[in-house]
């Protein structure tokens, strides 16, 4: 049973930074990249970032470039998000999200999390 | 910049069809695969609809998506709609190795 669990929200004030997690069980994490999206409250969806298999390529939504870093850790199957210089437009659920096929960054997302909400306020 | 435009809402009574249209501004939609997600209040998204057309399994025949070139757009048509179908669609393509969601419809079925 597949199952990703994000971790690492809160409040957090403008310009400082927080990090997320994603712990992923129930597949072969090693073998899939993997993308965070989010969310806005009341508002669509929006993707951020995402990461290959092996950690080797990432990539960023222009909104979060040079201010975001997306990361892995296979030995212990978790994802990272780091933000900084956080915005008040930042304030979101954050949900990790896994690709259908393993290796093929753009297959849809079969799976997500149930997300993280990041608030961010003074 | 690569964008995909949706109608914000659409309500149908149950029983009827419905069509949610997802329109590119650039480029040929036809050229990337177009997803779409939905996501019913509280909840995490979930495919309907990948590859343009495909339904993953568990979703009903009654959920089809298919892609229009000539008007760059892609649309999901939900067939005798359910109470349990509403919620908010969102379809998804690519920019690059980048994703771009829609803005989501939100679909009502009263």
């Amino acid at each position: 049973q597949v199952h990703l669990e994000e971790s690492g929200g809160g409040v957090v004030q403008p310009g400082r930074s927080v990090r997320l997690s994603c712990a992923a069980s129930g597949f072969t994490f090693s073998t899939y990249g993997m993308h965070w999206v989010r969310q806005s409250p009341g508002q669509g969806l929006e993707w951020v970032a995402a990461i290959s298999y092996d950690g080797s390529e990432t990539f960023y939504g222009e909104s979060v470039k040079g201010r975001c870093t997306i990361s892995r850790d296979n030995s212990k199957k978790t994802l990272f998000l780091q933000m900084d210089s956080l915005k008040p437009a930042d304030t979101a659920v954050y949900y990790c999200a896994k690709p259908h096929q393993y290796y093929d960054m753009r297959s849809y997302f079969d799976y997500w999390g149930q997300g993280t909400l990041v608030t961010v306020s003074s | 910049k690569f964008m995909l435009t949706q109608p914000h809402s659409v309500s149908e009574s149950p029983g009827k069809t419905v069509a949610i249209s997802c329109t590119g501004n650039s480029g040929d939609i036809g050229n990337n695969f177009v997803q779409w997600y939905q996501q019913r209040p509280g909840g995490a998204p979930t495919t309907v609809i990948f590859e343009d057309s495909e339904r993953p399994s568990g979703v009903p025949d009654r959920f089809s998506g298919s892609i229009d070139t000539s008007s760059n757009s892609a649309s999901l048509t939900i067939s005798g709609l359910q109470t349990e179908d509403e919620a908010d669609y969102y379809c998804q393509s690519y920019d690059g190795n980048n994703r771009v969601f829609g803005g989501g419809t939100r679909l009502t079925v009263l």
